[in-house]
């Protein structure tokens, strides 16, 4: 109930190329989506959020596909750099103040 | 602070030695989160303080660890007679998160604390 399932482990992608992980959760009750970046040595950062009631988000390059229904969100990277080259983990938790469960992270390296 | 602040940041110990990770949360922030992270894995959620609710301690892998919450602020992780096993990047994250309010919980982290157990 309390997981989230992410894939691929590790994820390597031409310059110009398109990125995309992808994410799973079971517990219906989840109700906020983020993915969050992590860089060698720093902690993750929030990159962008989705809640349920929207279908995509859209920030720059970086894109959330929400699919409700079938429990599962994806980031896709438009025109990955090399500088994109990072962990990306997905996330989900619900509102009451609950914790936040992490999905096991994705390894992208942007060939230049 | 200006963010998360978490000392040490590396430290190397001896198996069986006892250690204490700290957390210094933003100021402000009602929640406060350890996750722990082993070379090339995930996070894995240790135990989550929010507010003066009882703290979720769910995720603690054994009776070694605990962790405690001083005035509604600094955090100390400890893990008793350390194993090899518990060589990690232990990380800190607090938010502004409200029981019962939805919204945003965005976490923020620190840059961990890496320890080492020989």
């Amino acid at each position: 109930q309390q997981q989230v399932k992410q894939s691929p482990q590790s994820l390597i992608v031409q310059k110009g190329g398109i990125s995309i992980i992808n994410c799973a959760y079971e517990n219906t009750a989840f109700d906020y989506f983020p993915w969050y970046q992590q860089f060698p040595g720093k902690g993750p950062a929030l990159l962008i959020a989705i809640r349920p009631d929207v279908s995509e988000k859209k920030e720059g390059r970086f894109t959330i596909s929400f699919n409700k229904s079938a429990k599962q969100f994806s980031l896709h990277i438009m025109d990955s750099q090399p500088g994109d080259s990072a962990t990306y983990f997905c996330a989900a938790s619900r509102a009451g103040g609950f914790k936040t469960i992490f999905g096991a992270g994705t390894r992208l390296f942007v060939k230049a | 602070g200006a963010g998360v602040s978490q000392s040490p940041s590396n430290k190397v110990t001896e198996k069986g030695k006892d250690v204490e990770l700290r957390c210094d949360p933003i100021s402000g922030h009602t929640a406060l989160y350890w996750y722990r992270q082993s070379l090339g894995q995930g996070l894995e959620f240790l135990i989550y303080f929010q507010g003066n609710s009882a703290p979720d301690k769910s995720g603690l892998p054994s009776d070694r660890f605990s962790a405690e919450r001083t005035g509604g602020s600094v955090s100390t992780l400890t893990i008793q007679r350390t194993q090899q096993e518990d060589s990690a990047v232990y990380l800190c994250a607090s938010s502004f998160w409200r029981q019962g309010v939805s919204g945003a919980n965005v976490l923020t982290f620190g840059a961990g604390s890496r320890l080492t157990v020989l």
